[in-house]
């Protein structure tokens, strides 16, 4: 079965950065683009961007272009996802979900605490 | 950027009625639309994708129609699991984006 587990919650200082993971299972990992999804508390949802683990391309939001690296590891077939500058804002649960359309698998989502 | 507009915001719903909500883009997206519920402290769970289809393993009683601007999920027969935040999101343009969300809760 398709699942995707994220890596623990973390707790930075603004400022610093954070580098999630997502290993997929259950299916071939570099047939499928890996979306990035965050939840601020209490918020909506709010798309981040997303990798073809087959090319490599991405595509970021706008808000975080500059500030967001998505990568892929395909021979452990995971992805990554990496902030930095990170201030009180960016505390949320962080999703990977499969797909780059809509998203048919999430993870469990990671919960990132930025407070100093 | 497109703009997903879900309404209401918030739906009191008595178990066993039907519930419609609503999620407008503000500009076409075909039919490049899904749902997902999202219940406290879960992922979100896709339940239909291009505007109308259900997800695999997804009930009967949730249906989705629209094109264009304009798109409705309903459920046709609320169970007590269906209690929960539904957001809609559009795929046919970069950015991706999401509708606010609409919040069914029991009446």
């Amino acid at each position: 079965q398709v699942q995707l587990v994220q890596s623990g919650a973390e707790v930075k200082m603004p400022g610093a950065s954070v580098k999630v993971s997502c290993k997929a299972s259950g299916y071939t990992f570099t047939s499928y683009g890996i979306s990035w999804v965050r939840q601020a508390p209490g918020q909506g949802l709010e798309w981040m961007g997303w990798i073809s683990p087959y090319f490599g391309d991405t595509n970021y939001a706008q808000k975080f272009q500059g500030r967001v690296t998505m990568t892929t590891d395909t021979s452990t077939s995971t992805a990554y996802m990496d902030m930095r500058s990170l201030t009180s804002d960016d505390t949320a649960v962080y999703y990977c979900a499969r797909r780059e359309w809509f998203m048919d698998y999430w993870g469990q989502g990671t919960l990132v605490t930025v407070s100093s | 950027e497109i703009v997903m507009t879900q309404s209401p915001a918030t739906l009191s719903v008595s178990p066993g009625d039907r519930a419609t909500l609503s999620c407008r883009a503000s500009q076409s997206v075909s039919s490049n639309l899904a749902w997902y519920q999202q219940k406290p402290g879960q992922a979100p769970r896709l339940l239909i994708y291009d505007a109308s289809t259900r997800a695999t393993g997804i009930p009967a009683r949730f249906s989705g129609s629209g094109s264009g601007t304009e798109f409705t999920l309903t459920i046709s027969s609320l169970q007590s699991e269906d209690f929960a935040v539904y957001y809609c999101q559009q795929y046919n343009h970069w950015p991706r984006t999401f509708g606010q969300g609409t919040k069914v809760e029991i009446k």
